[in-house]
């Protein structure tokens, strides 16, 4: 199984609305992340857990909350988004140390 | 981080070989030279990646110049399917995160292929 699922596929949030996004994969990956991709840009690192620590912090406003529950699951808790926030959330995963990292088909996420 | 620069967009014909280049011209010796592509509404996809030798797999080869300040992607008999936006990224695995850093995407290439 080489695959790294994400749920929903799509989102439409209100800006006071609470949701999240939900990612699993059941590789043994140690490592996983969230990007943010904009439409017609490249996808841009949010997150990095490794271990379900969180290691990195690409420096994303708090509306946005990370969540590693256990090392098959990453969440990303929204609250208070704004229409700017609208893209496609994506995840990965990969093992620590390994350059190969799979991705999910992503989240499409529509704040209005 | 070192940056990577790579054309814009390219354009083949099925069924001929393809090279994609990236110029990494402030590499270090430690940056593996990664390549990546996103088809449409999908999210990206590893293809290959190498230190300082060239390298194949089942997807493409990657060759690696001596000086190590630039790569080519080469698919050999470009399909359709092939169509998407590639992206030469350099990574440090021995760098910040402790060998989980993510992946510093630019604006890749976007490659079209002509039926």
């Amino acid at each position: 199984d080489t695959e790294v699922t994400q749920t929903p596929k799509h989102l439409v949030m209100g800006m006071t609305n609470k949701k999240s996004l939900k990612c699993e994969q059941h590789m043994g990956h140690r490592a996983m992340y969230w990007y943010k991709q904009k439409a017609k840009k490249p996808p841009e690192l949010m997150f990095v857990y490794s271990y379900e620590k969180l290691s990195i912090n690409e420096s994303v406003p708090s509306r946005f909350s990370p969540e590693c529950p256990n090392s098959s699951l990453l969440n990303l808790h929204l609250h208070a988004l704004q229409p700017e926030d609208s893209a496609l959330y994506l995840c990965a995963s990969s093992q620590i140390f390994r350059t190969e990292a799979f991705f999910g088909q992503g989240t499409r996420l529509t704040v209005v | 981080d070192a940056k990577t620069t790579q054309p814009n967009s390219m354009e083949s014909n099925e069924e001929e070989p393809v090279h994609l280049p990236c110029n990494h011209s402030t590499i270090s010796g430690t940056d593996y030279i990664h390549w990546y592509r996103q088809l449409p509404s999908q999210g990206p996809e590893y293809v290959i990646h190498g230190l300082t030798s060239n390298v194949n797999n089942r997807m493409a080869s990657l060759a690696i110049a001596e000086d190590r300040k630039s790569s080519t992607l080469i698919l050999h008999r470009a399909t359709l399917r092939d169509a998407a936006v590639y992206y030469c990224i350099l990574r440090d695995l021995q760098g910040r995160g402790g060998g989980a850093d993510g992946l510093t995407f630019g604006k890749g290439t976007h490659l079209i292929i002509q039926p």
